[in-house]
């Protein structure tokens, strides 16, 4: 159980394109989900905090018009990178939990987005 | 907001070795897990333990919550466990989303 899965695997795309990527929450409901960014060989930064029906709440200096993220249902967050530059370029994870309190968060395989 | 250190940063093992990977943080935390990131960047939930003893298999981790530090055993370790174990806390403090803060990590690499 708890099972989140993340699309796509992997994004290559032109500088410029604007970039969706889908995070599920299969077999649970998912009122909080999170957005984390990973440079290689680094540790994961959080980026933002979403939950269900609500705007999400970004952590300090991430662009939220760079990064849109939107939370429409208890099973799905996306997020969109806007205009997507080489810098862009990162692994994505996203990540999900219930309501219920003392429980773990449930990670996404990730997304592996170059821009060219 | 919440420090998370891991130690050490770099580990090299023979296989079959044991070996103790360290996590300390500076806060009370509500939420404490261990991950194992494997080298195509999945990341595996190898224990959720805020506090206590658990054990899985050749691993086991324990979380000292007043002392605000938690440790991960491997033992008999095999070429697979390579890759990176990262710690991640989140805290009474984090506006009620238990908000997830990762450590550095501590790259592990198993030779046979």
């Amino acid at each position: 159980g708890a099972v989140v899965s993340q699309h796509p695997s992997w994004v290559i795309c032109k500088s410029g394109t604007s970039v969706k990527i889908e995070c599920r929450s299969l077999d649970f409901q998912a009122t909080t989900m999170f957005w984390y960014r990973q440079f290689p060989k680094q540790s994961l930064m959080l980026m933002a905090t979403s939950n269900e029906g609500s705007k999400a709440t970004y952590e300090q200096g991430v662009e939220k018009d760079k990064f849109l993220i939107n939370h429409a249902s208890l099973t799905l967050s996306t997020l969109t990178v806007t205009s997507a530059h080489p810098e862009d370029s990162s692994f994505y994870i996203c990540s999900a939990r219930t309501a219920i309190s003392n429980q773990p968060q449930h990670f996404g395989d990730g997304t592996r987005l170059s821009i060219l | 907001g919440i420090q998370v250190e891991q130690s050490p940063p770099d580990l090299i093992l023979q296989e079959g070795a044991n070996s103790t990977l360290r996590c300390n943080f500076s806060d009370s935390v509500n939420n404490l897990q261990w991950f194992h990131q494997n080298p195509w960047g999945q990341l595996i939930n190898l224990f959720y333990i805020p506090s206590g003893t658990k054990q899985n298999g050749r691993l086991s981790a324990t979380t000292v919550a007043t002392e605000r530090y938690s440790l991960l055993y491997i033992s008999s370790s095999q070429t697979t466990d390579s890759g990176v174990y990262f710690c991640a806390v989140a805290t009474m403090f984090s506006g009620g989303y238990n908000k997830l803060i990762f450590g550095a990590g501590t790259r592990l690499a198993v030779h046979p």
